[in-house]
Formats: C-alpha cells, sequence, structure tokens
C-alpha cells in the first residue's frame, strides 16, 4: 500500500544532542513537508522541498536542518539550536506545490526531552 | 495576515445529537479550505477540499460547506467512531506558488454513547 513512513514514533533527545526525524513516501510525490504541532496551536510549516535536491524554509525553521538527497525521502534533524523542541513532528507529501492538492501525512513523530 | 480560527475548541456530543464545527477564515484570496480528521497520535487524514462560496460535500455523516467568510461541518446523528479532532486549513492564492497551509487549531469532538 502506498504512504508515508514516519520513524520513530517516539524520539527523546538530550540537552545538546541533535536527533533525526525519518520520512520516506512511495506515493511518487514531487512535494514533501514537515510539520510541528504543538496543543492548542495549528501545524506549523518548518521545511518544505518541491524537487529532489531542493528545499525552503517555513515558518519556523530556526533549529532545524533536512535535506532531500531521494525523492522518497525528506529526513529532518532537530540541532541542539532548537530550544524548545518537544512536539508532535508530521511530515507530509503532495502531488502538485502550485495549487490546492490535498496533503497525505504520515502518523508522526513524538520528540520529548530527557 | 492570513488566519484560521476554529470553535468551539471542544464538542462533546451524545450518539445522534446533530451539531456543526466552525472554521472562520481570513485571507487576501482563498484558493482552497480544506477539512482533516486527526484521531489521537496519529497524522491528519484529508476529507474535503471546498474552493468557491456556496460549495458543498458530503461523506456519510459529515457535510462541509463555504461560505466567504467560514466554513462548517456537519455532523447529523453522530457515532462513537466520528470521536476525533477535525482540522480546518486554507490555503491563499497568493501563498507564493508552493502548496502552503495554513491550520486552525483544530475542534475536538467526542461523541458519547
Amino acid at each position: 500500500d502506498g504512504g508515508i513512513t514516519q520513524s520513530p514514533k517516539y524520539l527523546f533527545r538530550k540537552e545538546g544532542q541533535n536527533v533525526t526525524l525519518s520520512c520516506e513516501q512511495n506515493l511518487n510525490h514531487d512535494a514533501m513537508y514537515w510539520y510541528r504541532q504543538d496543543p492548542g496551536q495549528g501545524l506549523r510549516l518548518i521545511y518544505y522541498s518541491q524537487i529532489v535536491n531542493d528545499f525552503q524554509k517555513g515558518d519556523i525553521a530556526e533549529g532545524y536542518s533536512v535535506s532531500r538527497e531521494k525523492k522518497e525521502s525528506f529526513p529532518l534533524t532537530v540541532t541542539s539550536a532548537q530550544k524548545n523542541p518537544t512536539a508532535f513532528y508530521l511530515c507530509a507529501s503532495s502531488t502538485r506545490t502550485d495549487f490546492g492538492e490535498k496533503l497525505f501525512f504520515g502518523s508522526g513523530t513524538q520528540l520529548s526531552v530527557l | 495576515e492570513d488566519q484560521v480560527t476554529q470553535s468551539p475548541e471542544a464538542l462533546r456530543l451524545q450518539e445522534g445529537e446533530s451539531s456543526s464545527l466552525n472554521c472562520s477564515y481570513t485571507v487576501s484570496g482563498l484558493r482552497g479550505l480544506f477539512w482533516y480528521r486527526q484521531d489521537p497520535g496519529k497524522g491528519p487524514e484529508f476529507l474535503f477540499t471546498l474552493y468557491s462560496a456556496g460549495e458543498e460535500k458530503e461523506k456519510e455523516r459529515l457535510k462541509a460547506t463555504l461560505t466567504k467568510k467560514e466554513s462548517f461541518l456537519h455532523i447529523t446523528a453522530p457515532k462513537p467512531e466520528d470521536s476525533a479532532t477535525y482540522l480546518c486549513a486554507v490555503q491563499d492564492e497568493f501563498s507564493g506558488g508552493y502548496n502552503k497551509l495554513i491550520f486552525g487549531a483544530g475542534t475536538r469532538l467526542a461523541v458519547h454513547p
């Protein structure tokens, strides 16, 4: 079945540590996105990529980094510069990027600070 | 500035008790309004896209409507399995050429037997 796979489901970060969240899709979608979800707030865009080897900052990119070396993969690294990383992280993809195409979401990664 | 406000924050219904969720939005120009359902600990699941005022879409017990300032998600005779958080999002037609959605905080719906 086609879909988006995020791993791990739960992740714990120690102070000063970088951690990487995995996102893989087999939908053959060009565009991929990372969102952050905090309780009581709407989803906020961290980074997005419209094509392999290209990505752009979203609204809250500080303290995060991404890569897009393969069409299927869009990993997110939460660096030690992100001082409040505890949140639910969602990866998404879509077929097109210039119109209101619906997003397909993964099942999320809950990141917590030890 | 684009903005999406959902109300109420939380709603408790008895099974069979119909109600509506509200999504008010402010955008320069609406390209599309989206409704998603999210179960606890999972990613949002797409429900509907609405593009222009007056448009309506239905799926089982859910019906979404759109005006120039807001959208409603009507739930008719809900069942406990309809319990979830319902998210509304809009895309501004001036969003700069990528699929940027502005999300509301969601409405948490609980349907009790």
